[in-house]
């Protein structure tokens, strides 16, 4: 069993849907986690940075941990076709190396 | 938001020779910084960390010999892949890290060996 699981998709939304992202860990000592976006030959972008549970909004974001759990979620309000990308779940203890989803692809069709 | 810049974006060399890529960061000092590389439709594989002034420390299945990583001050670690052959192909991202703030990426190197 992988420490993070992150459907990889591919999901596709119309323009203007609420999109869903989530992942799943188990190990119950990550304390960050984040949000990337990565589009295609490019860098993994920062899209959100949480410190352990709670909510987080920025924008059209809104991050969700739930430590409990062990789940975490992106949301993505007014889908646009620019957020088409592969967006990738993060987290780490610490100052370790982040331990990253497999990324859940994104389309978002006009 | 902090930059971290990544150079070449694209190279393409022949089999045997060694190739350097650089990452800086520009706005902020990198206590830390990672190397990674990602194939095709795949994350991000972790292949080593560098904290200034200290060697690199590689993740398992890495080869130390192959990749050569510096990281000589706080804005700049270089990987060096020496006597690159056609499976070192492949697309190397660096990342930085200030303390315990998050990581930071650069644009990744596209690398092509003939």
């Amino acid at each position: 069993q992988k420490e993070v699981e992150q459907d990889p998709g591919p999901l596709s939304v119309p323009e203007g849907a609420i999109v869903s992202l989530n992942c799943t860990y188990s190990n119950s000592a990550f304390q960050y986690f984040m949000w990337y976006r990565q589009y295609s030959r490019k860098g993994p972008e920062l899209l959100m940075y949480t410190y352990s549970s709670g909510n987080k909004e920025d924008g059209r974001f809104t991050a969700q941990v739930d430590k409990s759990s062990k789940y975490i979620s992106l949301f993505i309000r007014d889908s646009q076709p620019s957020d088409s990308a592969t967006y990738l779940c993060a987290m780490r203890t610490g100052r370790r190396a982040l331990t990253f989803g497999s990324g859940t692809r994104l389309q978002v069709q006009p | 938001g902090a930059v971290v810049s990544q150079h070449p974006s694209w190279v393409i060399c022949k089999s045997g020779t060694s190739v350097k890529i650089e990452c800086r960061s520009l706005d902020f000092q990198a206590t830390t910084m990672f190397w990674y590389r990602q194939f095709p439709k795949q994350s991000l594989m972790l292949m080593a960390t560098s904290n200034e002034g200290s060697k690199a420390t590689y993740e398992q299945g890495v080869e130390k010999d192959k990749f050569l990583i510096n990281h000589a001050s706080l804005t700049l670690s270089t990987l060096t892949v020496t006597s690159a052959h056609p499976e070192d192909s492949s697309f190397y991202i660096c990342s930085a890290m200030h303390r315990a703030q998050p990581q930071h990426f650069g644009d990744g190197t596209r690398l092509s060996i003939l």
